[in-house]
């Protein structure tokens, strides 16, 4: 079985460019979560969908960013404009239940560099 | 809020040695305490958490929640072993139960021969 998977594995764009960055979820599981760890400091939760729905975006950092679910499958988050302090590594994981329930399945990340 | 300290962000020890991960945490609920680990070009991934009371590759982690701490312990570390290893806390939040993981800042173990 595949697990979650990220694209692009690495992002090099400019200040005030857009990215996008996908996450394929493991089949079936209804909950799935995007985390950014910035140089230097530690894993931050950004937000949580339960199928289609964001159940908790309280960690996303301003109005640049946007993260989208359409249908319930895989997930996208757009950073428009990116800025330098966007620069890290973007993980999204996906579980069954809540993460705090059961076992919380990560993919690869995507690293993007903001120049 | 909620927070998760991990207070040495290196640990070096010889094989066969002893290891102790510290964690401790803040939160006045009922938190879940997690280990996550993350190999060497390897995804993150669960090691053990503390509801399930188990012992995963020679690792235990036990909750204190007198001293609010969740350390990860191995009575005799192997070279595999070196790993960056996180805490993460989830906790029921008024109407989102238990999804956001608040994760510590990792402890980079190196396991030496």
């Amino acid at each position: 079985e595949a697990g979650v998977t990220q694209f692009p594995s690495h992002s090099v764009i400019e200040k005030g460019q857009t990215v996008t960055l996908r996450c394929d979820p493991i089949s079936g599981h209804d909950n799935l979560y995007w985390y950014r760890r910035v140089m230097g400091k530690e894993i931050k939760f950004l937000l949580h969908f339960v199928k289609e729905s964001k159940q908790d975006e309280s960690g996303m950092p301003n109005n640049r960013f946007l993260a989208e679910r359409t249908g319930g499958t895989y997930s996208t988050l757009k950073v428009q404009p990116a800025e330098l302090e966007d620069s890290g590594v973007y993980f999204c994981a996906s579980s069954q239940a809540p993460a705090g329930y059961t076992e919380a399945f990560f993919g690869q990340g995507t690293r993007l560099t903001v120049v | 809020a909620q927070r998760v300290t991990q207070p040495e962000k290196l640990l070096s020890v010889f094989k066969g040695a002893p290891v102790e991960l510290k964690c401790n945490y803040s939160y006045s609920g009922s938190p879940e305490l997690f280990w996550y680990v993350q190999y060497s070009r390897q995804r993150l991934q669960l090691l053990l958490r503390h509801i399930s009371r188990e012992s995963i590759k020679g690792f235990t982690a036990d909750l204190n929640k007198g001293e609010t701490s969740f350390h990860l312990k191995k009575p005799f570390a192997q070279e595999e072993d070196s790993a960056m290893y996180y805490c993460a806390l989830s906790y029921n939040a008024g109407g989102t139960s238990y999804g956001k993981l608040t994760f510590g800042q990792g402890t980079i173990l190196t396991v030496h021969p």
